[in-house]
């Protein structure tokens, strides 16, 4: 099985920059993807992380480290709208299956 | 674009009674996948589907059943309803596993 780990909630200032971590544990690692998720509405893909290393889109990054199963959201010049919960979903290869299992997510509260 | 629509946005049933929730995907992936969402738990895996006819338990089958009788479709069936399957219900799908996955906008159930 695997363990995933997002912090539950966070709060950061219009315009600042706030990193989203998540911790893992799986036994055949294939890939970490970045969901955001605003109320009432579908998850909606941000970024997927297969390598070491940092993936840069726009405003959004997100940087993976394999060895110590742990990957980061970094969110810069935060808006209102980023306000929302931030899943981490990582894929398993280790018996043949290749479902993402998500984290519990990060509730992001962006005030002014 | 992707779409995944799910038949309803809200739905009120009666404990005991059989629940048919509807999901249709409209660009021919191969797999489908049934979630609840419930705050604190994230995104749980009912059942998945990787081919017509074909299905596979998740981690909490219990309670819920389903049926792919077209590709395009993967219709989740609560057999008698009960209370503590009030939830959010995310249909998904993707065409290969290293693709990120495609959500619809979900059910909000409510068993009373």
């Amino acid at each position: 099985g695997q363990n995933i780990d997002q912090p539950t909630e966070m709060t950061a200032t219009e315009g600042a920059i706030v990193q989203i971590n998540c911790t893992y544990q799986t036994s055949g690692f294939n890939g970490l993807f970045w969901y955001q998720q605003h109320a009432g509405e579908a998850p909606t893909f941000l970024s997927y992380n297969v390598l070491d290393g940092l993936e840069e889109k726009g405003r959004f990054s997100s940087f993976l480290s394999r060895s110590k199963g742990y990957s980061y959201l970094l969110l810069k010049e935060l808006q209102m709208k980023d306000s929302a919960s931030y899943l981490c979903a990582v894929r398993d290869g280790a018996g043949g299956s290749y479902i993402p299992t998500f984290g519990r997510g990060t509730s992001l509260i962006v005030h002014p | 674009d992707v779409k995944v629509t799910q038949s309803s946005r809200y739905l009120v049933k009666r404990t005991g009674e059989k629940v048919f929730l509807e999901c249709v995907q409209d660009m021919d992936h191969e797999n489908m996948f049934w979630y609840r969402q419930d705050p604190g738990l994230g995104l749980r895996l009912i059942y998945f589907s990787y081919d017509v006819k074909m299905k596979e338990k998740g981690d909490i089958p219990e309670g819920y059943s389903v049926s792919r009788e077209k590709k395009e479709r993967f219709s989740l069936i609560l057999e008698s309803a009960s209370t503590n399957q009030t939830s959010m219900y995310l249909c998904a799908s993707i065409d290969s596993f290293n693709q990120p996955q495609h959500f619809g906008d979900g059910t909000r159930l409510s068993i009373l």
